[in-house]
C-alpha cells in the first residue's frame, strides 16, 4: 500500500491565489519529498524536508512537516498557469531506502 | 549529464509478447527505481537496486515481471508474457542515496498491450 496519501485529490484555483495540499503517511520516516508531474512527463523534484525539520521554503513553495501527526503540507503562493500539474509527496521509511509515493493532488490554475 | 534515459518512449505490443524496457541512470547514482503509473493504482514502486543489486522486489506484480541491472549504467524491466492489464507508464528513476536525496526521473515508457 502507498505510504503517503494526498488531500485533496483535485484543486482548482484562480491565478494569483495560493494552493495548499496535504500529505499524510503511515510509518516513521527519514525524509519527505514533494514532486511535480506535468501531463505526460516524468516527475520533477521540488523540495526535500528531513524528519528533524519543521518548515522549508524554496521560491514560492513552502513545506511543513509534523512528524507527530505524520503529515506534511505544500503551499504554492501566487499561483501561475504554469503551476498546473499533479503534485506528489514521497517518503522513505526508517531503515529503508525505497521511495514511496502517494496518490497525488491534481492542481489546475485558471488564468 | 543527460539525465535518466528510458527507451522506448512508446511501446505497443500484442498480448503474449515479450516486452523489454530500458533505463540508463545518471552516472554516479547508486540507486535505481522502477515505477509503474496507472490511473487506478497511481505510482507503484516495482523494484529498486542499490549498487546493481536488487534490494526490494516486493512490488513486482507477478513472475511475468523481471528486472536486471547488469552494470551501473543500464537496467531492464522485462514482461513475459505481456497482458492488457500491464498497460501503463513505466518510469525509471535514480538517486545518489536512495530516498534520502532527490530522485531523478526519466520521461517514462508508455506501454500499451492489445
Amino acid at each position: 500500500s502507498q505510504q503517503g496519501e494526498e488531500d485533496p485529490q483535485a484543486l482548482s484555483i484562480q491565478e494569483g491565489e495560493n494552493a495548499t495540499m496535504n500529505c499524510s503517511y503511515k510509518t516513521s520516516i527519514n525524509n519527505l519529498q514533494w514532486y511535480r508531474q506535468n501531463s505526460g512527463r516524468g516527475l520533477v523534484h521540488l523540495i526535500l524536508i528531513r524528519s528533524n525539520e519543521r518548515e522549508k521554503h524554496s521560491g514560492r513553495l513552502r513545506v511543513t512537516l509534523d512528524t507527530s501527526k505524520k503529515s506534511s503540507s505544500l503551499l504554492i503562493t501566487a499561483s501561475r498557469a504554469a503551476d498546473t500539474a499533479s503534485y506528489f509527496c514521497a517518503t522513505d521509511a526508517l531503515n529503508d531506502y525505497k521511495l514511496s509515493f502517494g496518490a497525488g493532488t491534481t492542481v489546475t490554475v485558471r488564468a | 549529464d543527460a539525465g535518466v534515459i528510458q527507451s522506448p518512449r512508446h511501446e505497443v505490443t500484442e498480448m503474449g509478447q515479450e516486452v523489454t524496457l530500458r533505463c540508463k541512470p545518471i552516472s554516479g547514482h547508486d540507486y535505481l527505481f522502477w515505477y509503474r503509473q496507472t490511473m487506478m493504482r497511481g505510482l507503484e514502486l516495482l523494484i529498486y537496486f542499490n549498487n546493481n543489486v536488487p534490494i526490494d522486489d516486493s512490488g513486482m506484480p507477478e513472475d511475468r515481471f523481471s528486472a536486471k541491472m547488469p552494470n551501473a549504467s543500464f537496467s531492464t524491466l522485462k514482461i513475459q508474457p505481456s497482458e492488457p492489464r500491464d498497460s501503463a507508464v513505466y518510469f525509471c528513476a535514480s538517486s545518489s542515496q536512495g530516498g534520502s536525496t532527490e530522485a531523478f526521473f526519466g520521461q517514462g515508457t508508455r506501454l500499451t498491450v492489445v
